[in-house]
Order: C-alpha cells, then sequence, then structure tokens
C-alpha cells in the first residue's frame, strides 16, 4: 500500500506570493492533519479535514487555509507569504477523525520565503 | 492549558538501553503516541498508548501512566541508526496532536 505523498517536496517563494501544498493519503484513509514544522516551535497542528469537512482548527492565522476533495486528497493554501513562514509542512493520514487511530505522516514539503 | 515536556537531547551508548521520558498537562487525553524523525525526514509512527501500561514492540517499549501525565519510551540493544529525533505527541478529544519539542537522541560507538 503506498504511503502518504505530498507536492512538492521543495518550493521557494517571496514574501507577499501565495502557495498552495497537496497531500494525497493512504488509500482508505479519509482524515487529512496539516502541521507545521519549525526549529523553535516544532511540530504544529494547523487543521484536519475529514469527509470534505474541516474537523479542528489550530491557532493559526486567516492566511493558513486548506481543503478536502472527494477523494481525500488535501491542499493547504497559505496566502501573503511572510518569512516566517518558512517551515517544513508535513500532512498526516488517519482512518477517521478524533478517534484513537495512528497518523501517518507523509515526506513533507519544505516551504523557504524570501 | 496543555504542555508536553521531554529532554531536549540525550547521549547513549551502542547497545545499551535508554529512557526517553515524556510528560503532559493536557486539556482532554485520547492517546499518546511516539514517533521517530530522522534528519530530514518525515515522522514515522513508533508506538501508540491509551490504557495505562507497557506496551512492547521488539526493542521499543512504550509506558503509559495517566494519572501522572506520563510516559517514556525505552530503546533497548541501541543501534547507530537510532540517532533520531523522538516525539512525544497527545491526541485530544476531537483528533488534535499535540506535539512535544522532541528529545534529540545521539547514540555513540
Amino acid at each position: 500500500k503506498a504511503g502518504v505523498t505530498q507536492t512538492p517536496r521543495y518550493l521557494i517563494k517571496t514574501r507577499g506570493q501565495q502557495v498552495t501544498l497537496s497531500c494525497s493519503p493512504i488509500s482508505g484513509h479519509r482524515s487529512v492533519s496539516w502541521y507545521q514544522q519549525t526549529p523553535g516551535q516544532g511540530l504544529q497542528f494547523l487543521f484536519e479535514y475529514f469527509s470534505e469537512t474541516q474537523r479542528n482548527k489550530g491557532n493559526f492565522p486567516g492566511r493558513f487555509s486548506g481543503r478536502q476533495f472527494s477523494n481525500s486528497r488535501s491542499e493547504m493554501n497559505v496566502s501573503t507569504l511572510e518569512l516566517g513562514d518558512s517551515a517544513l509542512y508535513l500532512c498526516a493520514s488517519g482512518l477517521s477523525s478524533g478517534g484513537t487511530d495512528t497518523q501517518y505522516f507523509g515526506p513533507g514539503t519544505r516551504l523557504t520565503v524570501l | 492549558g496543555q504542555n508536553i515536556d521531554q529532554p531536549t537531547e540525550m547521549t547513549a551508548t551502542e547497545g545499551a538501553i535508554v529512557q526517553i521520558n515524556c510528560t503532559y498537562q493536557t486539556s482532554g487525553f485520547n492517546g499518546l503516541f511516539w514517533y521517530q524523525q530522522h534528519a530530514g525526514e518525515a515522522p514515522t509512527f513508533l508506538s501508540y498508548n491509551v490504557l495505562d501500561g507497557l506496551e512492547e514492540k521488539g526493542r521499543f517499549s512504550s509506558f503509559l501512566s495517566r494519572s501522572k501525565g506520563y510516559s517514556y519510551l525505552l530503546l533497548k540493544e541501541l543501534q547507530m541508526k537510532d540517532s533520531a529525533s523522538y516525539l512525544c505527541a497527545v491526541r485530544r478529544p476531537g483528533g488534535k496532536l499535540i506535539f512535544g519539542q522532541g528529545t534529540e537522541l545521539s547514540v555513540k560507538p
């Protein structure tokens, strides 16, 4: 069974631009969560989608948004990029939402904002 | 509030045993996960505890005490490839995962 895939793997943008990241979960998984990882803050939860609905949201500004499609693939969008948005963005997929099943992470997208 | 504490770094010798502790204070609890993350790679799942007690999986074991807000990850017969960051994460009701800052483990020959 294929794992979680994320595209692109690396991205360089400039301040003020916007970016869209994509995540395809493990086949059969309907939950997709997004995390931001930085050296200073560690792994921080952005949001979770299940059955095309946002179920949970972390403490990030409205510039960070996401959506999920009927095939469970998810996209995350960051508008008006700031230098501090440079990070590794990870998505994780799971079978259910809010339950106790394991979340499996993708390889991440390394975003650099110049 | 919510707080998850782990030691920042640890060093151990190849072949030895190491215990990485994690203490947590969170609003609600729906399980505790341990992940391993090598530099530049994604976190990989190691263990999951929802009930008190010890879960053993090969060289890795994880323990949970919900009343004490405490967990540990035990790594036996350490190998050089075990050098990585180990992340403790608490799952809150509703599904949100709250991560600790991670423990950087260095295994020396």
